[in-house]
């Protein structure tokens, strides 16, 4: 069946830095793939719908610059958090759209910012 | 707007009761609904969906009819096993235009925990 990884899983990093978390289809191509954040015991919120090779487009409220997202090939998008706060502590997920229009979600990546 | 209520858990079962988890939608389309389940330390798996109304989506002796009337998703399984512990998500995506084109909204997740 379709995979999608994410790396890494969880990260623990100092306030002021940047993350950058990865998110592959490790065994088929998606022009499509979307990134999500989960708040405990809260729903999955969009963020952003990452296309190859154009820009990606941003939910109302999602700060582009802060929240920079590439897709620069079929299997791959990274999302990097600039600057992060505490407050962007989260869970972050990942999903990449497959054969007939089947979203496939990566395992998740824990951010911790001190 | 469109948005998806599920019934706050979490729900604790012994092995063998009837399940059923609630799921009510808004949309302001023509929405697909949306069964995913998370496994402890993995990602979203769909679990069944349907397309319109009175569908009735299955898998793994799960099921949901897609009730247009009661805008209702729920899920049910006749007897739940303890490898059905995980967490239950309810989703809508819209198949017609607008912005929310090819989007999918979750509710807000409901943990499934079945003892033995």
């Amino acid at each position: 069946g379709a995979v999608v990884s994410q790396h890494p899983s969880w990260v623990i990093c100092k306030s002021g830095t940047s993350v950058k978390i990865e998110c592959r289809s490790l065994d088929f191509q998606a022009t499509t793939m979307f990134w999500y954040r989960q708040f405990p015991k809260q729903s999955l919120m969009l963020m952003a719908t990452s296309n190859e090779g154009s820009k990606a487009t941003y939910e109302q409220g999602v700060e582009k610059d802060k929240f920079l997202i590439n897709h620069a090939s079929l299997t791959l998008s990274t999302l990097t958090v600039t600057s992060a706060h505490p407050e962007d502590s989260s869970f972050y997920i990942c999903s990449a759209r497959g054969r007939l229009d089947t979203q496939y979600f990566g395992p998740g990546t824990r951010l911790t910012v001190l | 707007g469109n948005s998806v209520t599920q019934m706050e858990g979490p729900v604790t079962l012994s092995e063998e009761a009837f399940l059923t988890i609630n799921c009510t939608y808004t949309a302001t389309g023509y929405p697909s609904l949306f069964w995913y389940v998370q496994y402890p330390g993995e990602g979203l798996q769909l679990l069944l969906k349907a397309t319109k109304a009175d569908d009735k989506g299955s898998n793994k002796g799960f099921e949901a009819t897609y009730r247009k009337e009661t805008t209702s998703f729920h899920l049910e399984k006749g007897s739940v096993q303890v490898s059905d512990s995980a967490v239950y998500f309810c989703a809508l995506k819209l198949d017609a235009g607008g912005t929310s084109y090819g989007k999918l909204t979750f509710g807000q997740g409901t943990i499934l925990t079945v003892h033995p």
